[in-house]
């Protein structure tokens, strides 16, 4: 079982549209959940960080973490076509590692 | 504020050959600090991380090692390089539990 799974997608979506985007993680004892956004051929940029259970907003990014389920969630609302990209999701399985998973690519299409 | 270099931004090396891979950090201390590769289309595999000066973890027994001689200074090496080796090297460093912060990355092609 890999540590962190993510749909590879592409996920497509009309603009404006809600964007739902999905990982999962095998460990339990994982504290920090992270939400990058990476373009083709660019670095990782971090989006949100979430630490408890619940949901977190900021902006049009809504992250959503379900530790006994073992699951986080990244929603983004009114989709733009510059939201398309590979979004990963990264998790602390122990707090000096940093594990990513493979990514799920959106396009959001006008 | 904290920085991150890493270069070359390209490389085109032969099979065979050594690689050398440098990273710094500025602006912070004692930082976490990882190297990342990732092949074309695929997400980020950890390669190495390290949290003190001379402390390396081996994520993924391969051709390659990790050094960390200064604070903050992380370099990756290989002593001979294999095809498989190309992808996109991504350098990061964080806090204990926090988020990483990238340098540029290193897009290596092995021919």
């Amino acid at each position: 079982q890999k540590e962190v799974e993510q749909n590879s997608g592409p996920l497509s979506v009309p603009e404006g549209a809600i964007a739902s985007l999905n990982c999962t993680y095998s460990d339990r004892g994982s504290q920090s959940f992270f939400w990058y956004r990476q373009y083709s051929g660019k670095s990782p940029e971090l989006i949100m960080f979430i630490y408890s259970n619940g949901d977190k907003e900021d902006g049009r990014f809504t992250a959503q973490l379900n530790k006994a389920s073992q699951y986080v969630s990244l929603l983004i609302r009114d989709s733009q076509p510059s939201d398309s990209a590979t979004y990963l999701c990264a998790v602390t399985p122990g707090y000096n590692k940093l594990i990513f998973g493979a990514g799920t690519r959106l396009a959001v299409h006008p | 504020s904290q920085t991150i270099h890493q270069w070359p931004a390209t490389l085109v090396q032969p099979v065979g050959s050594p690689l050398s891979l440098e990273c710094t950090v500025e602006g912070t201390s004692n930082p976490n600090l990882y190297w990342y590769r990732q092949a074309a289309g695929r997400g980020l595999q950890l390669l190495f991380y390290s949290v003190g000066i001379g402390q390396i973890s081996s994520e993924v027994p391969q051709n390659l090692s990790a050094s960390r001689p200064q604070d903050r200074q992380f370099i990756l090496s290989s002593k001979k390089l294999l095809l498989s080796d190309s992808g996109f090297y991504l350098c990061a460093w964080s806090v204990i539990g926090g988020e990483a912060f990238f340098g540029q990355g290193t897009r290596l092609t092995v021919v």
